[in-house]
């Protein structure tokens, strides 16, 4: 079966620089999740999408940027990196309409891991 | 807002052995889904069992089951004839049901198991 698909898989970038983080997600999902796990930390949830329209807000600092496209992946812009930026960034989807949807979890991509210099 | 905690930041069980992990949240929803999920060395999230808050019966899924128990806020998840392969971090997470909610998913701190041969 089809899974979420995130890339790059790893990124090294310099502070200041930007970043820019790529989502497919499973086919016919509607919801698009992103999340921040810094080092030895739980997932933060950061931003979500339904049906190409944020949904949710978290903790996402106002030098991060996402959006949904037509085709349903999303990105994730990153800008100004920090060191503090350094972190495994998961995406996730699932659908939320539907019959059964409440019943549906999120699927995890394999995260990207920037590395901030 | 609603929190999870995990208090054992680690545990230890000999290869075949059970082992419980204790999960406890708080929230004032009364339709929510509650998860473990599994983080190996590789940084997948893999999903590992889930329940619904309005079932009374806990959710098994092979050598995993859960106890929930909804007045005390508590999920449990037991880890039955364990194997090498089980070590990893657990997360438990929950999830809002409720319409018009949003349905991201919140974790607590993790427990990192560790499968003794």
């Amino acid at each position: 079966a089809a899974g979420v698909i995130q890339s790059p898989r790893h990124l090294i970038k310099e502070k200041r620089e930007t970043a820019t983080l790529k989502c497919y997600p499973i086919p016919r999902h509607d919801t698009v999740y992103w999340y921040q796990q810094g080092p030895g930390q739980d997932p933060q949830f950061l931003i979500s999408f339904y049906e190409k329209m944020q949904s949710d807000k978290g903790s996402i600092p106002d030098r991060f940027s996402a959006q949904q496209f037509s085709d349903y992946h999303s990105e994730l812009n990153m800008s100004s990196l920090e060191l503090g930026d350094s972190a495994l960034y998961f995406c996730a989807s699932s659908l939320t309409t539907g019959v059964g949807w409440s019943n549906q979890p999120q699927h995890f991509g394999d995260g990207t891991r920037l590395s901030i210099l | 807002a609603q929190t999870v905690t995990q208090s054992q930041p680690e545990m230890s069980v000999q290869e075949a052995e059970t082992v419980t992990l204790s999960c406890t949240y708080d929230t004032s929803e009364s339709d929510y889904y509650l998860f473990w999920y599994k983080q190996p060395p590789s940084r997948q999230m893999i999903l590992v069992i889930r329940q619904e808050a309005y079932k009374q019966q806990n959710a098994t899924e092979n050598r995993f089951s859960v106890n929930f128990q909804k007045a005390a806020k508590s999920f449990s998840l037991k880890i039955s004839d364990s194997q090498l392969g089980d070590a990893a971090m657990y997360f438990c997470a929950y999830r809002s049901a409720e319409g018009g909610s949003n349905y991201k998913l919140t974790f607590g701190k993790g427990t990192l198991l560790t499968v003794n041969p």
